[in-house]
């Protein structure tokens, strides 16, 4: 099993500039997560997937947009870059509610 | 509104020594909590839970967390910290109701140093 996976690695983005961050679970997880984390703030919930077919905002949606293209595949597209979005961005997912939650090994981005 | 509180930005402690990382949580109802480690430039790796049952919970890593739910909290604990147990380390909340979307909120972490 690969786990969760992340592509790009990393990524250096000017502002104003498009792409899309791409996660993939070979686990058969319902429920899918993509977070940003900065220093001193933890992990901040950007969208989740419940299960295939629904997505919905978490704690800081703006200037994100989300696909859950089928249960292993969840991406992130960012349509505009700001320099604000330069982060570290974690795939995540988990099975049940009661369940921990795996992590992908992150992209770092940066916005120039 | 559910939170954690990690009051500790960094924690220090020589290696063979006990190790303690604090955390505390608010939450409606009763919680699922959860601790992660992160090494440099990796994902949050699970270390253990607590659902329900014994307050006492022991994961991987030799690592041990108690619930203490009158003090709202669930510290981590190593009887004998290694310099390897260096990291970041996450405690995590989520309400246990059933059904629907279950919110997963983080603690800011706290960095252990083992010193050897």
């Amino acid at each position: 099993n690969a786990g969760v996976t992340q592509t790009p690695k990393f990524q250096v983005l000017k502002t104003g500039q498009s792409m899309t961050l791409q996660c993939a679970q070979d686990m058969n997880h319902n429920s899918m997560y993509w977070y940003r984390q900065d220093p001193g703030m933890g992990l901040r919930l950007i969208y989740y997937s419940a299960s295939e077919g629904t997505t919905d905002k978490g704690e800081v949606p703006n200037g994100y947009n989300v696909s859950r293209l089928n249960k292993r595949e969840f991406s992130l597209r960012l349509e505009s870059a700001a320099p604000s979005q330069t982060s570290v961005y974690f795939c995540a997912s988990r099975r049940e509610t009661a369940d921990e939650q795996y992590f992908g090994p992150g992209t770092r981005l940066t916005v120039t | 509104a559910q939170s954690v509180a990690q009051p500790e930005d960094q924690v220090n402690v020589a290696e063979g020594n006990p190790l303690t990382v604090k955390c505390t949580y608010s939450v409606s109802g009763n919680p699922y909590l959860f601790w992660y480690v992160q090494y440099p430039n990796r994902g949050l790796q699970f270390l253990l839970k607590y659902i329900t049952g014994d307050n006492l919970v022991k994961g991987s890593y030799g690592f041990e967390a108690e619930f203490n739910k009158s003090q709202t909290s669930f510290h981590l604990k190593k009887p004998s910290a290694l310099v390897s147990d260096s990291a970041l380390y996450f405690c995590a909340v989520s309400p246990l109701n059933s059904g629907g979307y279950q919110k997963v909120t983080f603690g800011t972490g706290t960095k252990l140093q083992v010193i050897p």
